[in-house]
């Protein structure tokens, strides 16, 4: 089944410990996407790949680091997470960037940092 | 990207057709109109998207006006399961960044 996955699905922190969340597509997409999720503030980018090795900075990308060494994962890092960062997450891809492909979401992470 | 205007909420009876209107009055050529929908805390969720022409898939049927600045997007026989939030978003093709800028969206209720 062609899916987006992310893990872990809900998370407890505390400030300053540094953690990753795993983000896998199967569709062999080239474009792949970290969104965060906030009451009143909507889906807001955090960043983003256009493929193997390229990144780039979305609207929200402060605290935040990724990586892209293979075209299947595109794990989202917080090197020492603070509260401001309890959030919903979701990863996202799409078989290129741009209109007209369709981006395809994750489940989405469920983080709470205290 | 174009700026999409939607009403807050609407109500539809189960079995019925939901129509989702979306006014992108500033639309230029060379955008899409896509929906989107997001069931309580779940992943976004992709159903359709057009340029010019009316689209239909297993989910949706999108039709858009000749003059583009507006669509409606029709769930012909809605479930109850089909209680979202709805998005219209509108993008330029090959976008810098390919940013979906979701708006407030129509929360659609489907009542029994």
């Amino acid at each position: 089944e062609a899916q987006v996955t992310q893990n872990p699905r809900y998370l407890i922190t505390v400030t300053g410990k540094k953690l990753t969340v795993t983000c896998s597509q199967n569709m062999n997409h080239e474009y792949m996407s970290w969104y965060r999720q906030d009451p009143g503030l909507g889906l807001r980018q955090i960043y983003y790949s256009m493929n193997v090795e390229v990144t780039d900075k979305g609207d929200v990308p402060e605290g935040y680091k990724v990586s892209r060494k293979e075209k299947r994962n595109f794990p989202l890092i917080l090197e020492s997470p603070s509260p401001n960062q309890t959030s919903l997450y979701f990863c996202a891809s799409s078989f290129k960037w741009g209109a007209p492909y369709e981006q395809y979401f994750g489940p989405g992470t469920r983080l709470t940092v205290t | 990207d174009a700026k999409t205007t939607q009403p807050p909420s609407m109500d539809c009876a189960e079995g019925r057709a939901a129509n989702l209107p979306c006014n992108h009055s500033t639309i230029s050529g060379n955008e899409y109109v896509y929906w989107y929908r997001q069931i309580h805390s779940q992943g976004p969720q992709y159903i359709i998207h057009g340029l010019k022409n009316n689209e239909t898939n297993e989910m949706a049927s999108l039709i858009i006006t000749e003059d583009r600045k507006s669509s409606t997007l029709i769930l012909p026989h809605a479930t109850l399961r089909d209680t979202a939030v709805y998005y219209c978003i509108v993008r330029e093709r090959e976008t810098s960044g390919s940013r979906l800028t979701f708006g407030e969206g129509t929360q659609l209720t489907v009542n029994p």
